[in-house]
């Protein structure tokens, strides 16, 4: 069965302290891994997809990387308006149980005080 | 740029009642999935349609339905609720089935009282 487990549950950081997130994933064959980020309240709101070991991909002061068996998002210089819960996914491939469907891990609560 | 609609954004419902949630995904997405999230939860996948037809089940209730229509709107049917049938509702879209990303609703918060 598929596995995604997400650490530290909380991270409060100040302004500008660069950190990291861990997703540690157990699948079937991966067919990709998404890091969404959620607001209290809201729909995920995607930020990556990686695909193989080695890929990393960055958007503004977020930077997702991936090994075999986990993925890292580092935040560099985080700001106030970057406070939410990070959530991690994982698809498996076809050959698997399932097609399509999302894994996700409990998520990661980030705050950034000023 | 279009996202997911769903609607109603909010419901209340007595239990046993019945409550039927829609969504309408980004436009020329053919792949939609229902997702459950109670309270300090991560999502739950629930049941998944590709060109209209259910492409993946997961730990979806029997008293709940679903269904994808010509438009590619999905709604998602529940009866005889429960208190713990409380919950955010997400659906999301893809172009596609695998590998693709999946963009998410801001959700229908159901309340069963």
């Amino acid at each position: 069965e598929d596995q995604v487990t997400q650490s530290p549950e909380a991270l409060r950081l100040q302004e500008g302290e660069s950190s990291s997130l861990n997703c540690s994933y157990t699948v079937s064959g991966l067919r990709g891994l998404f890091w969404y980020r959620q607001d209290p309240g809201k729909g995920p709101e995607f930020l990556f997809t990686l695909y193989s070991a080695g890929e990393e991909k960055e958007k503004e002061r977020l930077k997702a990387t991936l090994t075999k068996k986990e993925s890292f998002l580092h935040i560099t210089a985080p700001k106030p308006e970057d406070s939410a819960t990070y959530l991690c996914a994982v698809q498996a491939s076809a050959g698997g149980t399932s097609y399509g469907k999302l894994t996700f891990g409990q998520g990661t609560i980030l705050t950034v005080h000023p | 740029a279009a996202g997911v609609i769903q609607s109603p954004r909010h419901l209340i419902k007595e239990k046993r009642e019945t409550a039927t949630l829609k969504c309408y995904p980004i436009p020329r997405h053919d792949t939609v999935y229902w997702y459950q999230q109670g309270p300090g939860q991560d999502p739950q996948f629930l049941i998944s349609f590709y060109e209209k037809m259910q492409s993946d089940k997961g730990s979806i209730p029997d008293r709940f339905s679903a269904q994808q229509f010509s438009d590619y709107h999905s709604e998602l049917n529940m009866s005889s609720l429960e208190l713990g049938d409380s919950a955010l509702y997400f659906c999301a879209s893809s172009l596609g089935l695998l590998g693709v990303t999946q963009y998410f609703g801001p959700g229908t918060r159901l309340l069963v009282l």
